[in-house]
């Protein structure tokens, strides 16, 4: 089946520095990977959409300066959180997409936890 | 941004009690609709895609079915386990999104042994 990595799946930062996440699928090629993010309590929201060789798509309200993402070839898309802060702690989860008897299928990664002190 | 609602949003029940709970959705250019089961500290893993009005899919004791012209679906677990227990989301998919989901909620389930 599809598998999707992601790492590191826990790191602690202090404020101001910036953090880079890495989203992976392993067995397959993915043309669009997602990035969430995930606030205690609540259901994934949609960060970006992340397509490859091109500009990745802010959801309304995600600061795009703030939310790197580059997804440079078929299997591998990166977040970088720059000069992180307090309020971006929080659980990041990528997902990237595979065809599956021709329906599109998310597979996701394991997430990560970011901790911002 | 679609609109998702699911329903209750925690749920808790004996083990072998069978339960359901439900997604709503726009039904306008409505593509499909997913359910996945997120437990605490996994991947959400994918439970079923579903695309046709009426349509009936099931996997083990679980089982989903779909009203794309009211917009909503149930996801049915019967004789529950305390390994059922997990947060089940549903994520409809338009004709417009471009594989692009949003996410309801979701339904926390613990079932007690």
């Amino acid at each position: 089946g599809a598998v999707v990595s992601q790492h590191p799946s826990r790191v602690i930062c202090k404020s101001g520095t910036s953090v880079k996440i890495e989203c992976r699928s392993l067995d397959f090629q993915a043309t669009t990977m997602f990035w969430y993010r995930q606030f205690p309590k609540q259901s994934l929201m949609l960060m970006a959409t992340s397509n490859e060789g091109s500009k990745a798509t802010y959801e309304q309200g995600v600061e795009k300066d703030k939310f790197l993402i580059n997804h440079a070839s078929l299997t591998l898309s990166t977040l970088t959180v720059t000069s992180a802060h307090p309020e971006d702690s929080s659980f990041y989860i990528c997902s990237a997409t595979a065809t599956t008897g021709g329906l599109y299928e998310q597979y996701f990664g394991p997430g990560t936890r970011l901790t911002v002190t | 941004i679609l609109n998702v609602e699911q329903s209750p949003q925690s749920l808790h029940v004996q083990e072998g009690d069978s339960t359901n709970f439900t997604c709503s959705f726009p039904s306008s250019n409505f593509y499909a609709l997913h359910w996945y089961r997120w437990e605490t500290a996994k991947s959400p893993e994918a439970l079923f895609v579903m695309t046709l009005n009426g349509d009936e899919k099931k996997k083990g004791r679980i089982s989903a079915t779909l009203n794309t012209k009211e917009g909503y679906s149930y996801l049915y677990i019967k004789g529950s386990q305390p390994e059922d227990s997990a947060t089940y989301l549903c994520a409809p998919e338009n004709n417009n999104a471009g594989n692009m989901l949003t996410f309801g909620g979701g339904t926390r389930l613990m079932v007690k042994p």
